[in-house]
């Protein structure tokens, strides 16, 4: 079993829907990260969490520690916004990343 | 400040050739990793270096080789491609955050490998 687990697997949704991914983790983390890939391109970082709730522009995204669980939350979506995004942790102890399997996001004009 | 520089960006290999993907940083990270990416699975750690002269195996090393003679360099080589190293493959360097050792990573921006 993954350590991390994300859903849903893919996502289509119709310009200005509001849009949430979720994480769930089965580890002790330091940290959990949720990132970005285009389609052919790189990884970015959208946020590192240890706690609470982060905000940029349209995107926000929680973590409930005791709960082992994080969402990402797409206000407004925008078919710039289609891409795969990426649930990651940092475990307690050294600097690996584990990642999720991505949920890939259409946005339909 | 370019970040992480992976080239090259696509390779198409034949199979038992060898080839090696470089990798770049120039923020002076000690932490720098390299994943696969397949499609259905989450990245998968390769091979990881927490500085100069150290590395060690990750969850997939098996067919691949890397080195770390300086802090902003860290290759991978594969020795002889097969077509199960098919992949995409994605460096990345880190360094923790304060005393609760948080750590925030940069990627390259991937190699598309073939291997026929």
């Amino acid at each position: 079993k993954n350590e991390v687990e994300q859903s849903p697997q893919n996502l289509t949704a119709q310009e200005g829907e509001f849009i949430t991914i979720n994480c769930s983790y089965s580890v002790g983390i330091s940290a959990l990260h949720w990132l970005q890939q285009h389609p052919g391109g790189g990884i970015v970082s959208l946020f590192m969490l240890s706690s609470g709730k982060k905000k940029h522009g349209r995107l926000i995204a929680t973590i409930n520690i005791q709960e082992k669980h994080s969402s990402l939350h797409i206000t407004a979506s925008h078919p710039r916004d289609s891409a795969v995004y990426i649930c990651a942790v940092n475990r307690n102890t050294g600097n690996q990343f584990y990642f999720g399997t991505g949920t890939s996001l259409t946005v339909i004009p | 400040n370019a970040g992480v520089t992976q080239t090259p960006k696509f390779q198409v290999l034949k199979t038992g050739q060898s080839m090696t993907l470089q990798c770049a940083q120039d923020m002076n990270h000690e932490y720098m990793s390299w994943y696969r990416q397949d499609p259905g699975m989450g990245l998968r750690l390769i091979h990881y270096s927490v500085g100069a002269g150290i590395t060690d195996q990750g969850e997939v090393p098996n067919g691949y080789n890397v080195s770390r003679s300086t802090t902003e360099d860290f290759p991978l080589r594969l020795l002889s491609a097969a077509p199960s190293q098919t992949s995409v493959y994605f460096c990345a360097s880190s360094y923790s955050i304060g005393s609760r050792g948080n750590t925030e990573a940069f990627f390259g921006q991937g190699t598309r490998l073939t291997v026929v």
